[in-house]
């Protein structure tokens, strides 16, 4: 069990830019979640994959927002025309499905810090 | 409106003291789970509940849910450095259909002074 792995840590870019960012989850999980962490608050939902579907995006995931799991291992998370109010910290997590209504909790990664300036 | 209630938002004790923190939902809670955070990093999972009148012990840190299934706590014993950090909660309110699209407080800052 090497955790959750997400790359980079922290990215610095300027508005208007695309960023894409990579999370490798524990190689055994199937359900893999992306949340948004802003200074001082909890971690906020955005979208959840199981296997390599999309089964849920929160009203947060604007259109700006893209999430793929193409072989339901790694995911990527892409946001395009980034804006000031992007900038946060973006988890990702992992968990594994054991039977029906019941799962394993989430394991997080380190986060990737987005800076907008 | 916060969904979930952490308190206090803040806590600075002496090592050594006990302290308690509280996360309630004005929701029934299907899950309640318990999160640890060091500044700029991921959380770390510590302790989850699911059952009313449920209490689960790890170390030095207990959490208890209550009855009702509307009130957590978490409860260090004998507090040392290590345990300094921000404690998050984070509920499943069961709407997500076994999804685990949990709703987090806002966290407790926790400073242990020598």
């Amino acid at each position: 069990d090497t955790g959750v792995s997400q790359n980079p840590r922290h990215k610095i870019t300027k508005r208007g830019q695309n960023v894409t960012f990579r999370c490798d989850p524990i190689s055994e999980h199937n359900r893999l979640y992306w949340y948004r962490q802003t200074l001082g608050q909890g971690p906020e939902f955005l979208t959840y994959f199981q296997n390599e579907a999309q089964l849920e995006k929160s009203r947060l995931l604007s259109d700006r927002f893209s999430a793929e799991r193409p072989k339901g291992s790694f995911s990527t998370l892409e946001i395009q025309r980034t804006e000031q109010g992007d900038s946060a910290m973006y988890l990702c997590a992992s968990s594994r499905l054991l039977r029906q209504a019941l799962h394993s909790p989430l394991h997080f990664g380190n986060g990737t810090r987005l800076t907008v300036t | 409106s916060q969904e979930l209630e952490q308190s206090p938002q803040s806590l600075i004790v002496q090592e050594g003291k006990n302290l308690t923190i509280n996360c309630t939902s004005s929701k029934t809670l299907y899950g309640l789970y318990w999160y640890k955070q060091k500044y700029g990093e991921g959380l770390i999972f510590l302790m989850m509940l699911q059952k009313g009148g449920e209490e689960k012990s790890h170390e030095k840190i207990t959490a208890k849910l209550d009855e009702k299934k509307q009130q957590s706590s978490l409860h260090i014993t004998a507090s040392q450095p290590s345990h300094a950090g921000i404690y998050l909660c984070g509920a499943d309110h069961g709407r997500s259909q076994g999804a685990q699209k949990l709703v987090f407080g806002q966290g407790t800052r926790l400073t242990i002074n020598p």
